[in-house]
């Protein structure tokens, strides 16, 4: 049972630039949320899709955006790169109606340096 | 909003001894979930353990327990027999419901968790 995939696992990207990352859930799951992970800190809930909508938002501007597909899998397009935008981008699957625990299945994050 | 901290940024324990983590907390919702997650240097986070707040029963997996104080709002991770392989970064995090219906996690800072031999 393939768990969360991410691709890619690193990126070098220069300010200004745009970047797409990728993000396959876990067999079985239907929602993704996205996380940023500065260094020494954290991860912050960027947005979750779920049904290819977004369902909710954190505090992130609109230069981040992402999109999901009907299998399921997701993607994280950020633009106009900022230096702040440098971090670990940790993709999370879940079973929206899986009570109690509503588990998030973490994977293993794409590392992106804004030069 | 929830908010969730972590005062200690790194904690040492020798080699089978036991070390605790705190976390507290800030929410006004009576049911929610805590979980704790250990984050190695693979970077893959793992779900160590977790207490639903219904429950006063606090949580065991192995050589993990957690001392949940609902009333003081807050949720320490306790270690027995460290391992060198415990070595890594431990988050504290609150399942938040989000006004879709869905869940998200709000996470704490982080401690990082040093193992001597």
């Amino acid at each position: 049972d393939a768990g969360v995939t991410q691709s890619p696992t690193h990126l070098i990207k220069t300010r200004g630039q745009q970047v797409t990352l990728r993000c396959s859930p876990k067999s079985g799951h239907d929602t993704v949320s996205w996380y940023q992970q500065a260094l020494g800190q954290g991860p912050q809930f960027i947005f979750q899709y779920y049904e290819e909508e977004e369902r909710q938002r954190g505090n992130f501007p609109d230069r981040f955006s992402g999109h999901q597909f009907p299998n399921y899998s997701s993607e994280l397009n950020v633009n106009a790169l900022l230096l702040g935008d440098s971090a670990l981008y940790l993709c999370a699957s879940s079973l929206v109606f899986r009570e109690p625990y509503n588990e998030q299945f973490f994977g293993p994050g794409t590392r992106l340096t804004v030069l | 909003a929830q908010t969730v901290t972590q005062s200690q940024p790194e904690m040492s324990v020798q080699e089978a001894e036991t070390v605790t983590l705190s976390c507290t907390y800030d929410t006004s919702e009576s049911d929610y979930y805590l979980f704790w997650y250990k984050q190695p240097p693979s970077r893959q986070m793992i779900l160590v353990i977790r207490q639903e707040a219904y429950k006063q029963q606090n949580a065991t997996e192995n050589r993990f327990s957690v001392n949940f104080q609902k009333a003081a709002k807050s949720f320490s991770l306790k270690i027995s027999d460290s391992q060198l392989g415990d070595a890594a970064m431990y988050f504290c995090a609150y399942r938040s419901l989000t006004t879709s219906g869905t869940y998200k996690y709000i996470f704490g800072t982080g401690t990082r968790l040093k193992v001597l031999a």
